[in-house]
């Protein structure tokens, strides 16, 4: 059974950092790219970054880019997010995601979800 | 960058069938996979349709998707509803760079 569990998240202070971790089990980790969707409070899911599954490409979205880093360390089946610079816009549950196909050249969706973590922004 | 529109909401009664349209303002829908997520209250979002047509295991047959080329739009089908399908329905397709979801249809059950 394939599961994704993230940590990481809390209160922060705008213009401060947070590292967000993606634990993967159940599945060859080092196979499969890998995304970050975020939802803000009342809102529609946001994608947020990917990952190609052997971490030689990185994609982010325009509100991130600059300031976020996905990464992964397929020695140790975790993905991150490194969120440097935080708003308040970027208040919202972070979700990992896992790819449905193997060693696809471009990650397209999520087929397994994590049970999110929480971010928020303020002062 | 595209955007993915959906229709707000829709209603329809227990046992019935109901479409949920996804249509994409530019390039084509046919050329990158469409997806479907189901979210119900206070959940994490689920995986209902990946790679345009494809059910993860688990989910019943009862949710089916497909494209139109000539409406540049995805449809995501359930039939046989129940009370329990009542949640918002988000698509999700990409370009070479970005992926993007639709607002989300809020599907009521009654």
């Amino acid at each position: 059974q394939v599961k994704l569990v993230e940590s990481g998240g809390g209160v922060v202070q705008p213009g401060r950092s947070l590292r967000l971790s993606c634990a993967v089990s159940g599945l060859i980790f080092r196979s499969y790219g890998m995304h970050w969707v975020r939802q803000a409070p009342g809102k529609g899911p946001e994608w947020v970054a990917a990952i190609l599954y052997d971490g030689s490409r990185k994609y982010y979205g325009d509100s991130v880019k600059g300031r976020f880093t996905i990464s992964r360390d397929n020695s140790k089946n975790t993905l991150y997010l490194q969120m440097n610079s935080l708003r308040v816009e970027d208040t919202a549950v972070y979700y990992c995601g896992k790819d449905p196909k193997k060693q696809e050249p471009l990650p397209y969706g999520v087929d397994v979800w994590g049970q999110g973590t929480t971010v928020t922004v303020s002062s | 960058n595209f955007v993915l529109t959906q229709p707000h909401s829709v209603s329809e009664s227990p046992g019935k069938t109901v479409i949920i349209s996804c249509t994409r303002s530019s390039g084509s829908i046919a050329s990158n996979y469409v997806q479907w997520y189901q979210q119900r209250p206070g959940s994490s979002p689920t995986t209902v349709i990946y790679e345009d047509d494809e059910r993860p295991s688990g989910v019943p047959d009862r949710f089916s998707a497909t494209f139109d080329t000539s409406s540049n739009s995805a449809s995501l089908t359930i039939s046989g509803l129940k009370t329990e399908d009542e949640a918002v329905y988000y698509c999700q397709s990409y370009n070479s760079s970005t992926w993007v979801f639709g607002g989300g249809t809020k599907l009521t059950v009654l």
